[in-house]
């Protein structure tokens, strides 16, 4: 049962454009959201999160936006670099317990010249 | 400076084998994770540990065991009863264990086929 779904596997989006990546939820417990970034044959890193008491969080060239009634999250690059073609993951946790993460499987992103 | 450090990068496991993934961090973080990767398939925990001489099994802990003597340090073990071992294996660590919200860092990660 995944309760955290990323639908679209892979994503092509011209330099400079915006990447719109989404995650839907299953489990109305989570409240806790992030996003970490992916190279090859390496460990993810963390890029953004949002708290269920916020609906936008935004930093640099990254926002995350947040629909609690859609269970639905999305990460918006602008404007899209090379550099940034990766996977890109969601997670979603629950307040309390342990910081156990749920993911999603993932979204890859090629950005073109 | 501070970060997670997992080695070897590569692991080759023969038939019936155990073998040991290391695990350790210098960021001074209580809880520490581990994470198993499939091809096309998000992250998976495999047992988590919030405090030093405790742990707890996460989703898929079958075929795998944990220790955590030390707070920086938390190897995994393959026992030979984990039938499909191969994967990317992923460490983490966070500063808070209960707050919910607290960023888990990742580690390189390390590569485990079967001979």
């Amino acid at each position: 049962d995944q309760q955290v779904k990323q639908n679209s596997p892979s994503l092509s989006v011209q330099e400079g454009r915006i990447s719109i990546l989404n995650c839907d939820y299953t489990n109305s417990m989570f409240d806790y959201f992030l996003w970490y970034k992916k190279y090859p044959a390496e460990g993810p890193t963390f890029l953004i999160s949002i708290s269920s008491i916020k609906d936008k969080n935004e930093d640099g060239r990254f926002t995350v936006f947040l629909n609690k009634s859609a269970k639905h999250l999305s990460l918006h690059i602008v404007p899209s670099q090379p550099g940034d073609s990766a996977v890109y993951f969601c997670a979603a946790s629950v307040y309390g317990t342990a910081s156990k993460l749920t993911f999603g499987t993932g979204t890859r992103l090629q950005v073109t010249l | 400076d501070g970060g997670i450090t997992q080695s070897p990068k590569y692991l080759f496991r023969k038939e019936g084998q155990n073998v040991t993934l290391s695990c350790e961090q210098n960021l001074n973080h209580d809880a520490m994770y581990w994470y198993r990767q499939d091809p096309g398939q998000g992250l998976r925990l495999i047992y988590y540990s919030q405090i030093v001489n405790d742990f707890q099994k996460g989703d898929i802990a079958e075929g795998y065991s944990v220790s955590r003597e030390k707070k920086e340090s938390f190897p995994l073990t393959v026992t030979s009863a984990q039938k499909n071992p191969t994967a990317f294996y992923l460490c983490a660590s966070s500063r808070e264990p209960l707050a919910g919200t607290e960023t888990q860092y990742f580690g390189p990660g390390t590569r485990l086929l079967v001979l």
